[in-house]
């Protein structure tokens, strides 16, 4: 089993569509989540860190389930600028190292 | 604000080759890390750098060495390149551990290995 796990996509939506991704992950003593977002052939960018409580910016909704051990993306009112690859992080304690999902595709069409 | 900064973008070898990808940062960052990306494999750590002068192995260290020249500037060298390494490479940096903060990227290198 893969230590992160992403739905590769991709997933095509409607300009306007709310969409959501869900990413698991296997260690339960994670400590630390992420959304990165990388446009196509461009360097991954951080879009928002995952806290316990969930935490909103804008359209952007990240949500975590210890749990379930898996975290969440919803973007509400799409636009075509959201067209990317989104990728899930999770840091493991030991080694303190990142461990980055091989990243879901969004493409938003007119 | 250059941020971090890789050379060079683009390069083809032929088997057996060496070159040396360059990387520096002027965030004043503690932390730097080479990756690769590769289709359907997601980013993988080749080597990383808490803190000047160490370095330490990741994920996918065969082939490759690397140097922490200063808190600046992290190099990744592959010593006799084999097709397996065709990849885009990607130099980031953090200003702590980056279990901690946010990685910034450069724009990577397209490496072929022909």
């Amino acid at each position: 089993r893969k230590e992160v796990e992403q739905d590769p996509g991709p997933f095509n939506v409607p300009e306007g569509a709310t969409v959501a991704f869900n990413c698991t992950y296997s260690n339960s003593a994670s400590q630390s989540f992420f959304w990165y977002r990388q446009d196509c052939r461009k360097e991954p960018k951080l879009l928002m860190s995952v806290y316990s409580s969930g935490n909103e910016d804008g359209r952007f909704t990240a949500q975590l389930n210890r749990a379930s051990q898996y975290i969440s993306l919803l973007i509400r009112d799409s636009k075509l600028s959201d067209s990317a690859t989104y990728l899930c992080v999770v840091s493991l304690i030991r080694g303190g190292k990142l461990i980055f999902g091989q990243g879901t595709e969004l493409s938003v069409k007119p | 604000n250059a941020g971090v900064t890789q050379t060079p973008k683009f390069q083809v070898l032929k088997t057996g080759q060496s070159m040396t990808l360059q990387c520096a940062q002027d965030m004043n960052h503690n932390s730097m890390y080479w990756y690769r990306q590769d289709p359907g494999m997601g980013l993988r750590l080749i080597y990383y750098s808490a803190s000047e002068g160490t370095t330490d192995k990741g994920e996918v260290p065969n082939g490759y060495n690397v140097s922490r020249l200063n808190k600046r500037e992290f190099s990744l060298r592959l010593e006799s390149a084999a097709p397996s390494q065709t990849s885009v490479y990607f130099c980031a940096s953090s200003e702590v551990g980056g279990w901690d903060s946010p990685l910034h990227f450069g724009n990577g290198t397209r490496l072929t290995v022909t």
